[in-house]
């Protein structure tokens, strides 16, 4: 999970503003995903891409765009029209044979 | 679509005894079911992980069971350590590879000494 980065650590918005959180990886995996994690709520599915070009909404793809133009790379980008954007936000790949997810180290997003 | 329960939310425990954390899952098709270890503030690290075909998989202290007849799984830690105390998740994934895993809410394991 090392080769998994996300930036930046520790992010501020304000009310309707856009912000992009920043997921690259250098394992050369082909499934990205982005979770949201609130306390006592576990981790939640944004959303997931198994391939260049291509993604899939998870279970709580209101409010949240994502792209995948490059393989290493899987930006999420935080609308105004997600109502309650305060969270931890985890990014993570897998190989394209295998199951075992490695996770980033994190956002840590603040609405102001 | 996957549902995975987990129990319990929180779990305190001596230093030595064993801990059990349990999770169900609801799709019969899931064949994939990882455990993260989370400590505050870090991301979670895979710390063991069972494939439908296997019912039982140890590693020095930490071991899973699978029920596949019942859907559910569990986590077991022996002789508990301050160093283990942290959330635990479980999580369930089907085929094709690279299927997103859906995840149990976690457990707070506290072990004190």
């Amino acid at each position: 999970d090392g080769g998994i980065t996300q930036s930046p650590k520790y992010l501020f918005r304000k009310e309707g503003q856009n912000v992009t959180l920043s997921c690259e990886q250098n394992l050369n995996h082909d499934a990205m995903y982005w979770y949201r994690q609130d306390p006592g709520q576990g981790l939640r599915l944004i959303y997931y891409s198994q391939i260049v070009n291509d993604f899939q909404k998870g279970d709580i793809a209101e409010g949240y765009s994502v792209s995948r133009e490059k393989k290493e790379s899987f930006p999420l980008t935080v609308t105004s029209a997600q109502k309650n954007p305060t969270a931890f936000y985890l990014c993570a790949s897998t190989s394209g044979m295998g199951d075992t997810q490695y996770f980033g180290p994190g956002t840590r997003l603040t609405v102001l | 679509g996957e549902n995975v329960e987990q129990h319990p939310s929180t779990l305190s425990v001596q230093e030595g005894d064993s801990a059990v954390i349990k999770c169900t899952y609801s799709d019969s098709a899931s064949n994939y079911f990882p455990w993260y270890k989370q400590e505050l503030g870090k991301r979670p690290q895979l710390i063991i992980d069972i494939r439908s075909n296997v019912g039982e998989k140890k590693d020095q202290r930490i071991a899973v069971t699978l029920n596949k007849t019942a859907k559910h799984f569990s986590l077991h830690i022996t002789e508990t350590q301050p160093e283990d105390s942290a959330v635990y998740f479980c999580a369930a994934s089907m085929k094709p590879a690279g299927t997103a895993l859906i995840f149990g809410k976690g457990t707070t394991l506290s072990v004190s000494s």
